[in-house]
Formats: structure tokens, sequence, C-alpha cells
């Protein structure tokens, strides 16, 4: 069975002060794993997909990194807007299209 | 249409009775999933359905729970004699085929904004 744990469960930043949030999986035979940010009352929206270890995506101040065992999502100079949940979630060999999603982490970037 | 459309967006029901929640995906989408979301809480699947095959009903947690869809448009899941800890937010997304086990489409999934249901 495949399984996603986020850490920390929530985290509080000044702006400016980067940080980084971690995502633990155990998967049978990875096909991708994805990091969504969801604002409150919304559905996720989509950020980034990575497939192999030592993969690297980017978008404004987040960056994906992904290991053969965990993913992290690095927040380089927060401001207040990036204050949010982000979701991982991984598909592996066995789950068809399904995504299995971790907790998430509820960021706070205070002003 | 241009994203996932999602009805209603709150309901609040008595305990007992039934409800039915409604999913829009995007045009030409051939998969289509439902999770849901309990408060504080990541998101929990339901049931999938990728264009005519058999639904995959496996997370779906009790005989109460239902999910139909007409071909690859409007989904509807419903809820039988609802009970207070069905309360949560109900997630629908929509996604492209993935023709193969290789295919590596960067989307993931796209969601709609949820229902938000409240037994009482």
């Amino acid at each position: 069975e495949d399984q996603v744990t986020q850490s920390p469960e929530a985290l509080r930043l000044q702006e400016g002060e980067s940080s980084s949030l971690n995502c633990s999986y155990t998967v049978s035979g990875l096909r991708g794993l994805f990091w969504y940010r969801q604002d409150p009352g919304k559905g996720p929206e989509f950020l980034f997909t990575l497939y192999s270890a030592g993969e690297e995506k980017e978008k404004e101040r987040l960056k994906a990194t992904l290991t053969k065992k965990e993913s992290f999502l690095h927040i380089t100079a927060p401001k207040p807007e990036d204050s949010a949940t982000y979701l991982c979630a991984v598909r592996g060999n066995n789950a068809g299209n399904m995504l299995t999603f971790g907790g998430g982490t509820r960021l706070m970037v205070k002003p | 249409g241009a994203g996932v459309s999602q009805s209603p967006s709150n309901k609040v029901t008595e305990k007992g009775k039934d409800v039915e929640l409604r999913c829009d995906p995007i045009s030409g989408h051939t998969a289509l999933y439902w999770y849901r979301q309990r408060l504080g809480q990541g998101l929990e699947f339901l049931i999938y359905f990728q264009g005519n095959s058999a639904p995959d009903k496996s997370g779906l947690p009790s005989d109460r729970f239902s999910a139909e869809r007409t071909g690859e448009s409007v989904s509807t899941l419903t809820i039988q004699r609802t009970q207070q800890e069905d309360s949560a937010v109900y997630l629908c997304a929509s996604s492209g085929t993935l023709a193969r086990d290789t295919e590596r489409p960067n989307y993931g999934y796209t969601f709609g904004s949820g229902t938000r249901l409240t037994v009482v």
C-alpha cells in the first residue's frame, strides 16, 4: 500500500524566512510525485510533478526536489501570499491512475 | 468547460437524509475521481472512473456511498442515510487519458472547488 507522510503539519514563517517542507513516501514503483497548493475553501491546485530521483522543478519562490524516499518543497524568501496548505501525493505501479495524498503542511507566512 | 465544476458548493442536511453531489469534469477528460477531505486532514480516495471501464470503488467507506458517471461527462456521488461522520469536503478531479503506464502527464489532476457537506 502506498503511503505518504508530510512534515511538519504546520509551519509559521516570517516573510523572507526560507524553509523546506518534507514529504516522505513508500510506493511500489513510483510513477510520479505531485505537489499541490490548497487555499482555504478551494480545491488543490497543481504545482509540480517529479518522476525520478535527482529531478528538480522550480516555479517562482518554490523548488521541489526528489530522492528515492522523500521530496522537499523549498520556499525561498516567502511572502504572505504563499500562505496555504501544501499537499504531496504519489502514484505507484499498483494504483492505476489513483493518487495517494499526504496530510499536508499548513504554511503561514507573517508579514 | 474551462475547469471542474462541482455543485452545490455547500450542503447542510439532517442526519438520515440522502444527498447527491454533482461533478462536471473538464471536457475531454476521460478520468474522474472523487476524494473526501475531513477538516484539517488530507485527501481520502473514494472512487475513480476511467472511460467505459468498471469504476474503482475500493475507497468507498460503506454501502451508503455510491457514484455514477454518464459516459465521459457528469458524475454524481450519492450518500444515503447520512451520518455526522460524513461531514467533510467532497472533492472531484478529472484528468486526461493515460494510454500507457509510461505516459507522463505533467498536470496530475485538476480539482474542483469541492462541496462542503455538513450533517446536523
